[in-house]
């Protein structure tokens, strides 16, 4: 089946600090989403990704969709205490059905 | 909040029960979808249904089935559980699951079976 690599697994940064992750497939999807889970919550949605080569901002996280339709990546500038969490990519097919998820990305900040 | 309610929020039983989940998608919302996400395999589509009817299936276990109802609120059917369906079980819904339409996430149903 398909799946959907994601890296890194997890990172430990600095308040302030830029972070990047990215998702990689060796299947097509017609769809990127990205988003973002805490304890005891589920995923949370961050940014949607429709189109091959799209760039979408909201606030200070970005993401791109790729020109292959096959990777993904997902920035967040200026990281702050509550960015921590778990980050996941997902990917979709045209008719909308079923997401595939990345492993997750955990993101941890130091003040 | 994203507007999918999920009750209970927490289930404990033994192996060989069964338990139902439920979910109620976001107002407007046609679709609505469950995942499980475990350990060690992460998040994992399970079936789809719109406005009543069975869409998309994934890789779902026999001794689990769902079905919508026509407020549109849904539920899991979990039988003859096993120390393995241990698990968050999340829903998810959307308006009418087309591709373009992203799938907003309920707070999950956290299973334990002892």
């Amino acid at each position: 089946g398909q799946q959907l690599n994601q890296s890194p697994q997890s990172m430990f940064i600095q308040e302030g600090e830029d972070v990047s992750m990215n998702c990689t497939s060796s299947s097509i999807f017609n769809t990127w989403l990205w988003y973002k889970q805490d304890p005891g919550e589920g995923p949370v949605l961050l940014i949607a990704l429709y189109k091959a080569g799209e760039l979408t901002s909201n606030g200070r996280l970005t993401a791109q969709f790729g020109i292959t339709r096959k990777d993904s990546f997902l920035n967040i500038s200026a990281s702050i205490p509550s960015d921590v969490g778990i980050y996941f990519c997902a990917g979709g097919n045209n008719a909308g059905n079923m997401l595939t998820f990345g492993g997750g990305t955990r993101l941890m900040v130091k003040p | 909040d994203s507007g999918v309610t999920q009750t209970p929020k927490h289930l404990i039983t033994a192996t060989g029960q069964r338990v139902t989940l439920r979910c109620s998608p976001r107002s407007g919302d046609l679709s609505v979808y469950w995942y499980q996400q475990s350990l060690d395999q992460g998040l994992q589509f399970l079936i789809q249904y719109y406005n009543g009817e069975e869409r998309a299936k994934g890789n779902i276990l026999e001794r689990f089935s769902a079905q919508q109802f026509p407020d549109l609120h849904s539920e899991l059917n979990l039988s003859s559980l096993e120390l393995g369906d241990s698990a968050l079980y999340f829903c998810a819904s959307s308006e009418t699951g087309g591709g373009r339409q992203p799938q907003h996430f309920g707070d999950g149903t956290r299973l334990s079976i002892l």
